[in-house]
């Protein structure tokens, strides 16, 4: 398809499970975001790349979560040992230059842990 | 502490008036203003923005209005439609920053009665 795509949609995991959520960006976009959207927030930044390169990984809130795009293209978000907190929507957005105004985001993947 | 908020988690509008959607921020280093539109099981959608030097910018019926001293934005829709009914988001990013630095309010869910 054209816009960005999500896998899973939908993921329950049990607390203590690894997850991994994948993102395919637009075709061309150089630039991938994560971010994480709790219950009744706005999205918060978690990661960037530009390229294969991760440039920013700021946000991820602790060292449970790892994200790669080895190639470029689709990039991987891992969570390791998952807690309840980490239930939220994961949107992956991509753009291809650094302007606001043209980030497109997925449909996000909705992980909720048990 | 959030450095941008939407106060109002909802509104109610009839179609065909207006809706008038406010956020506030505190960064003094934001100049550049988004908003998003996110209907459900979808990913936030690009609406309008407005950069610092401007205080309006339009977009057909929707209507951003900038006023740097009250560190105030708000987005109107003029006429409201019931296909306008989605959570809309403001967002920010600071001075020579990048969609990396975007920092999103909790959104405001409209909903646009026919």
């Amino acid at each position: 398809g054209a816009g960005v795509s999500q896998s899973p949609r939908y993921k329950v995991a049990k607390r203590g499970q690894d997850v991994a959520l994948r993102c395919d960006p637009i075709s061309g976009h150089v630039s991938l975001f994560w971010y994480q959207q709790a219950l009744g927030q706005g999205p918060e930044f978690l990661t960037y790349f530009q390229n294969e390169a991760q440039l920013d990984k700021s946000g991820l809130p602790s060292d449970r979560f790892f994200a790669e795009r080895p190639e470029g293209s689709v990039s991987t978000l891992k969570i390791q040992r998952t807690q309840q907190e980490d239930s939220a929507v994961y949107l992956c957005a991509s753009s291809s230059g650094p302007s606001g105004n043209t980030i497109y985001f997925g449909e996000g993947s909705w992980l909720t842990v048990v | 502490d959030q450095q941008v908020k939407q106060n109002s988690p909802s509104l109610s509008v009839q179609e065909g008036r207006i809706s008038i959607l406010n956020c506030d921020y505190t960064n003094s280093m934001f100049d550049y203003f988004l908003w998003y539109k996110k209907y459900p099981a979808e990913g936030p959608t690009f609406l309008i923005s407005i950069s610092s030097i401007k205080d309006k910018n339009e977009d057909g019926r929707f209507t951003v209005f900038l006023n740097k001293s009250a560190k105030h934005l708000s987005l109107h829709i003029v006429p409201s439609q019931p296909g306008d009914s989605a959570v809309y988001f403001c967002a920010a990013i600071p001075k020579s920053g990048s969609a990396r630095q975007l920092t999103f309010g909790s959104g405001t869910q409209l909903t646009v009665l026919p």
